[in-house]
């Protein structure tokens, strides 16, 4: 199985642009997720398919990939984008999908 | 309105079975994957397996099988996780979630369902 690498944290001004990070060998082949997580709530789908936005999220939330590295950005940060982020991937190519989540990145909004 | 509505909090004591439920709603509960993942306390995501309701079709994390049983009835649309015999590193949050088609990812969640084990 493959891993995915996130920051465990990200720090940023109000207004200010947020770029969290995922790093993993197989991103160059397969799509990834992004999920939204705030304290006490179930994760929000909020990137599919590196960079397509879901139905009421927020345009300020953009999703991009290069290579082995994918960026969730999120642009004139507000005091609610507070929250764990994970990436997700999924190979399917085997006997069985091999889902992957990232280790989180908590957004921190000073 | 899609929704997944999971059972509530369980409180068990180690070895005893449990069995948890996930009710889905707004959508053809056939035609798309359910998934389980869980978190424990402080921790993140991990996903444990997903069922198709339309035929049963079963696929397990390498981590959890053996560990759990994913099943699902197709005709109430309901999803369930279960454990034969419980142990206190079971203590987590288990959410269920709508998988979407061959990509895997998903775009619905449920609440979530609390499972404490503890002597």
């Amino acid at each position: 199985s493959y891993e995915l690498t996130q920051p465990p944290s990200v720090s940023v001004s109000p207004g200010q642009t947020a770029r969290i990070t995922c790093s993993g060998d197989a991103l160059p082949k397969q799509y990834a997720y992004w999920y939204q997580q705030k304290p006490g709530q179930a994760p929000v789908l909020v990137i599919y398919k590196d960079s397509e936005r879901p139905s009421g999220i927020p345009e300020r939330f953009s999703g991009s990939s290069s290579g082995t590295t994918v960026t969730l950005t999120i642009s004139g940060v507000q005091a609610e984008d507070e929250a764990d982020y994970y990436c997700q991937s999924a190979d399917s190519s085997g006997t069985y999908p091999n889902v992957v989540f990232g280790g989180g990145t908590k957004l921190t909004v000073l | 309105e899609v929704q997944l509505v999971q059972s509530g909090a369980e409180v068990k004591k180690p070895g005893e079975s449990l069995k948890i439920s996930c009710k889905g709603s707004g959508y053809s509960f056939t035609s798309y994957w359910i998934g389980w993942v869980r978190q424990m306390p402080g921790k993140g995501l991990e996903w444990m397996g997903i069922i198709y309701p339309g035929d049963s079709d079963t696929r397990y994390s390498p981590s959890f099988q053996g560990q759990v049983t994913i099943s699902a009835d197709k005709s109430i649309s309901t999803a369930y996780l279960q454990w034969s015999s419980l142990k206190a590193s079971d203590t987590a949050m288990y959410y269920c979630a709508r998988v979407y088609g061959d990509y895997y990812y998903m775009d619905v969640w449920g609440k979530g369902t609390t499972v404490t084990v503890s002597s």
